[in-house]
């Protein structure tokens, strides 16, 4: 069965470094997002990507993050300057034609130090 | 500020019962609501939609919705210790079609 790919599974950087996070969503999915989880919080939607441009994105997702589809089959999150407040799991989903039905990647987990 | 609500739980069934979960959202245009099952230290999976009032029943699971009143609910009938896991609600917003707002969860025990 088809599934959404995330690398690294964990990521452990500097204060102020830049990472970047990858997926791969399932091959004929049109719709990409990405989300993060605070440990022990809630998920947050941080930005949908559709038709290679951002669709949507929320107040989290501010300049020191940014998305791309660099080819056919990989999605990355980008965050430029990390703060100790960006540690968090990231979550990568991509949908088919209906962006309802999401499905999530297992998640990379971000640890700043 | 757009809110989606959640009792934290734990809620506690034993094996075989109903169990009932609730969560309300403040944004009165709200148009899709989804429920998604997370087990620790896993990545959410989609459990059921839900768009318009009424219910929706998915074999044990059935959604229900209430736009009027803004709330949703899930029930999960003949509940099984694997069926123990936190359950997300979650809203998309109309004019945000891609944009979604997710509760905090409600963890659920089932116990055998």
């Amino acid at each position: 069965e088809p599934e959404v790919t995330q690398t690294p599974s964990h990521q452990v950087t500097q204060m102020g470094q830049e990472v970047i996070l990858r997926c791969v969503p399932i091959s004929n999915h049109l719709y990409f997002y990405w989300y993060r989880q605070i440990l022990g919080q809630k998920v947050e939607f941080l930005v949908s990507f559709y038709n290679n441009e951002i669709s949507e994105k929320s107040e989290i997702f501010d300049d020191q993050f940014s998305v791309e589809r660099p080819d056919g089959s990989n999605f990355t999150l980008k965050i430029r300057s990390t703060k100790l407040e960006d540690s968090a799991m990231y979550f990568c989903a991509s949908s088919e034609e209906d962006p309802d039905t999401q499905y999530f990647g297992p998640g990379t987990r971000l640890t700043v130090l | 500020q757009k809110e989606v609500e959640q009792n934290s739980g734990p809620l506690s069934v034993p094996e075989g019962a109903i169990a009932s979960l609730n969560c309300t959202y403040s944004d009165r245009v709200s148009q899709s609501f989804f429920w998604y099952r997370q087990y620790s230290g896993k990545s959410p999976e989609l459990i059921m939609s839900i768009y318009s009032n009424g219910d929706k029943e998915d074999g044990r699971f059935t959604a229900q919705l209430n736009k009027a009143s803004q709330y949703v609910s899930l029930l999960i009938r003949d509940s099984q210790p694997s069926d123990s896991a936190t359950y997300l609600c979650a809203v998309n917003m109309w004019g945000n079609f891609n944009k979604f707002y997710f509760g905090s969860g409600t963890k659920l025990n089932v116990k055998p």
